[in-house]
């Protein structure tokens, strides 16, 4: 069965600083991974995918990922964090593109002026 | 396109009535999902359609809630009769390839 896991339910960073989430997973197939972010009072709006293409991910807004598959990983960073960054980001796993995709426990990011 | 379209925004009922929420999806998705998100149990999928045809529906609390797909372009989801626990926010979310899902702004339902 797939799961994940975040690491940590709530981070706080300094605005400028590195932002580092993390995501493990556990699959017994090459999985789709993905991340999510929701704003207050707001739908979740996808960030970024991993679909068994480069390991390196570029989404939206400066955010990217890496699929590590040794270590069953897909932490999600940011080189310098913006005061716009402050929301809940959720990693998501499913193991083919039509199956459901289990969602982890989310992180709660806070972004200190 | 509008994306997922979600009615009520806000529902406030007393405990025992009839909830019904709706959804719209993206015109051309296949695939439907109904998510309940509450502090204590985070997001949980509830129900998923592909095709109109319910696929999965182990995530639904009990036989209080049912939902439906009568056709590509509307879904709805009924809590009945309504309790204090179902107080949640409600998304419907949906999708075309490669499970990318785009997500409704949410109905936020208090039981009274």
């Amino acid at each position: 069965a797939q799961s994940v896991t975040q690491l940590g339910s709530h981070v706080s960073v300094s605005e400028g600083a590195l932002v580092l989430l993390r995501c493990n997973y556990s699959s017994s197939v090459p999985p789709y991974l993905f991340w999510y972010v929701q704003y207050p009072n707001q739908g979740l709006q996808l960030l970024l995918k991993y679909t068994s293409a480069a390991t390196l991910v570029k989404g939206i807004n400066g955010f990217e990922a890496e699929f590590k598959k040794s270590e069953t990983s897909f932490h999600l960073t940011k080189p310098s964090a913006h005061m716009s960054d402050a929301a809940e980001y959720f990693c998501a796993v499913s193991p083919t593109s039509y199956d459901k995709v289990i969602f982890g426990p989310g992180t709660s990011l806070s972004v200190i002026p | 396109d509008a994306g997922v379209i979600q009615s009520p925004r806000h529902e406030v009922t007393e405990m025992g009535q009839e909830v019904t929420l709706r959804c719209k999806p993206i015109s051309g998705h296949n695939s439907l999902f109904w998510y309940r998100q509450t502090m204590m149990r985070g997001l949980e999928l509830l129900i998923y359609f592909n095709n109109n045809v319910p696929i999965d529906d182990s995530g639904m609390p009990e036989d209080r809630f049912s939902a439906k797909m009568p056709n590509a372009s509307f879904s709805t989801l009924k809590i009945q009769p309504s309790e204090p626990r179902d107080s949640a926010v409600y998304f419907c979310a949906s999708s075309r390839v490669d499970n990318e899902q785009f997500f409704g702004p949410g109905t936020r339902l208090t039981v009274l």
